[in-house]
């Protein structure tokens, strides 16, 4: 079955820096992959994804890339702000199969 | 347009009762899937419903169980409760199967004793 692993598991930047988080999938077949962004004691919510079909996606100061033949992805936080200090977790898809999670990435935007 | 919602938001049970969570899907959706996030871990996947049918199942034992109504609201049923199973439950609403996106409820945060 599928397997993600994310790395780092924290990360710390200065306010206005970049942020990267890169996932990796261990089945070729998958074809969607979303992050989620989970504030402490709330749900996760999808901030961006991207399918097989497209290799990189951008919502203003979020982006996401993805290789399909090293099998990893990527988001890419860029002018980082207080508020985006959260938990961020990645997701591979197969159609006909379940979400599978990675184990998450804790951000820390220092001002 | 209603958004995913879950009741209750907490529970405390004591080892080997019995426990239902409830999820209404956000309206236009027909897929309820149910995860269970561990306190620093990634959500992992307990099963699906589809048209009020199991649509695929995680690496779960049957003491979890779980019912889909015709308005698409779902149920998770968990048997014999065990310490381990103290978890975030969350359960996420897509407009079909398949690879779409998911959007997840507030969960219920459940502790067993």
């Amino acid at each position: 079955g599928e397997n993600v692993e994310q790395h780092p598991s924290t990360l710390s930047v200065q306010e206005g820096d970049s942020a990267v988080i890169k996932c990796t999938y261990s089945d070729s077949a998958s074809n969607y992959f979303p992050w989620y962004k989970q504030e402490l004691g709330k749900r996760p919510q999808l901030i961006i994804d991207i399918r097989s079909n497209v290799g990189e996606k951008k919502d203003q100061r979020i982006a996401v890339t993805l290789n399909k033949t090293a099998k990893h992805f990527s988001l890419h936080i860029t002018e980082t702000q207080p508020e985006d200090s959260a938990v961020y977790f990645c997701a591979a898809l197969r159609y006909g199969q379940n979400f599978v999670f990675g184990p998450g990435t804790r951000l820390s935007v220092l001002p | 347009e209603t958004g995913v919602t879950q009741s209750p938001t907490h529970l405390i049970k004591t080892r080997g009762q019995q426990v239902t969570l409830r999820c209404s899907s956000q309206s236009g959706h027909n897929t309820v899937s149910w995860y269970q996030q561990a306190l620093g871990q990634g959500p992992q996947f307990i099963f699906q419903y589809y048209r009020e049918e199991e649509n695929g199942r995680g690496n779960f034992p049957p003491r979890f169980s779980g019912l889909q109504f015709p308005n698409y609201s779902s149920e998770l049923n968990v048997n014999a409760l065990e310490l381990d199973d103290s978890a975030l439950y969350l359960c996420a609403s897509s407009r079909t199967s398949g690879n779409n996106e998911q959007f997840f409820g507030p969960g219920t945060r459940l502790t067993v004793l």
